[in-house]
């Protein structure tokens, strides 16, 4: 089944760190961008972070420059998201995304929870 | 990365057409042919149903297009249907590989 799990999420003091996981399974997550989003419960939708084929370009939402950073290792078929410096406002659902074409996200996992509160 | 204005709700009766806009700028709508819509329902992720301002993906029903006219991209459900109630989303590149969405507009099937 093709399909995206996130995992990773929890309850985090603001200025801590987490590292979050997405599994790809039934694709070959090489021939993919990856990208996260994340929404806050009730809100809407927020780009976070984008990542090419191999790794070598990233960018990120300017909420989250150089506080979060992605990665992904194709070979273990996982994308991963450190978030370091969290803060209040980072509090919020996060969601990996497959990328078809410039920004089309035709799969998405159900999403990790993560709380930063003190 | 200021998010795209959409309305807050729309609504219409079974059958009838609804269509909601997402007003952007000459650095992300305006500027470019990403444009992508999603469905929302509640407690689920997002499903995209147009990329490339008026693609499809298969499965996707026929009664979802979309469009762009300068700086506003639109979303319009035709025969609206009960099911079709949901949040939707729009999103757009906005240049040096970032990307921007819209605020959501939640449709309402009365």
């Amino acid at each position: 089944e093709v399909q995206l799990e996130e995992s990773g999420g929890g309850l985090v003091q603001p200025g801590g760190s987490l590292r979050l996981s997405c599994a790809a399974s039934g694709f070959t997550l090489g021939d993919h961008w990856m990208f996260w989003v994340r929404q806050v419960p009730g809100k809407g939708l927020e780009w976070v972070s984008r990542i090419d084929h191999y790794g070598s370009s990233t960018t990120y939402a300017d909420s989250v420059r150089g506080r979060f950073t992605i990665s992904r290792d194709n070979a273990k078929k996982t994308v991963f998201l450190q978030m370091s410096s969290l803060r209040v406002e980072d509090t919020a659902v996060y969601y990996c995304a497959r990328d078809i074409n410039w920004g089309s996200l035709d799969l998405w996992g159900h999403g990790t929870l993560v709380i930063v509160s003190s | 990365q200021s998010a795209l204005t959409q309305p807050r709700s729309v609504s219409g009766s079974p059958g009838q057409s609804v269509t909601i806009s997402c007003t952007g700028s000459s650095s992300d709508i305006g500027g470019y042919k990403f444009v992508s819509w999603y469905q929302q329902r509640p407690g689920k992720a997002p499903k995209l149903i147009i990329y490339h301002v008026t693609e499809r993906p298969s499965g996707v029903p026929g009664r979802f297009s979309g469009s762009k006219s300068d700086n506003t991209a639109s979303l319009t459900v035709s025969g609206l249907q009960a099911e079709d109630e949901a949040d939707y989303y729009c999103c757009a590149y906005a240049g040096d590989f970032t990307w921007v969405f819209g605020g959501g507009t939640k449709l309402t099937v009365l």
